[in-house]
């Protein structure tokens, strides 16, 4: 078990660049989750995947967000044409196939959008 | 949706006792508690399944009322390494494994 892990740790792009980041799971997780994190607030819910399938995705995101799990392995969070707003920690989570059960994080991508 | 925490912050000496409290306008499956220190990913403490329970380890435990749809998470003789930020975490009956994080109460223990 080595743990989530998330790259790049950090990420400093322009307004206007596209940015991807990877995340890998637990291998035996099938469940994996994307957070937004701001300074002082608690992890807002992006997105989350079963295996490859993509279950939801927030009304609060816009569409300039899109990620992907091809395979049901490793995923990717890509960000389409970057805005000041969108610097935050990007963090990663998966935990095992039903409700109830705990997530592992990972360290997090921190984006700073200049 | 995202629910409510309170303090939103506490200091407390080392030996002291906190409790922070978790609550949801939603009816809910599970409450989940984690632990963040600065600059570092959330760790996970504990979860509690509806049925109304009580679960500890250590010094920390927390009781999930599922009628009143609020959590509390008690924190007892308070070391140094309990600072930081704590965010509950609830699952709904309707849509469960989607875990939505409250704003956090930051902890901060002092000698």
């Amino acid at each position: 078990d080595t743990g989530v892990s998330q790259d790049p740790r950090h990420k400093i792009t322009k307004r206007g660049q596209n940015v991807t980041f990877r995340c890998d799971p637990i291998s035996e997780h099938n469940r994996l989750y994307w957070y937004r994190q701001t300074l002082g607030q608690g992890p807002e819910f992006l997105t989350y995947f079963q295996n490859e399938a993509q279950l939801e995705k927030s009304r609060l995101l816009s569409d300039r967000f899109s990620a992907e799990r091809p395979k049901g392995s490793f995923s990717t969070l890509e960000i389409q044409r970057t805005e000041q707003g969108d610097s935050a920690m990007y963090l990663c989570a998966s935990s095992f196939l039903q409700g109830g059960e705990k997530l592992f994080f990972g360290s997090g991508t921190q984006l700073s959008v200049l | 949706q995202q629910p409510v925490q309170s303090p939103q912050a506490v200091i407390l000496r080392e030996g002291e006792d906190a409790v922070i409290n978790c609550s949801s306008s939603k009816a809910l499956y599970s409450v989940h508690w984690y632990r963040q220190k600065h600059g570092e990913a959330p760790v996970f403490l504990m979860i509690l399944l509806k049925g109304g329970e009580q679960k500890g380890h250590d010094k920390i435990s927390a009781s999930f009322n599922e009628k009143k749809q609020q959590s509390s998470l008690y924190l007892t003789a308070s070391q140094l390494s309990y600072s930081g930020t704590y965010f509950c975490g609830t699952e709904s009956p309707t849509s469960y494994d989607k875990v939505i994080f409250g704003p956090g109460t930051s902890l901060s223990v002092i000698p």
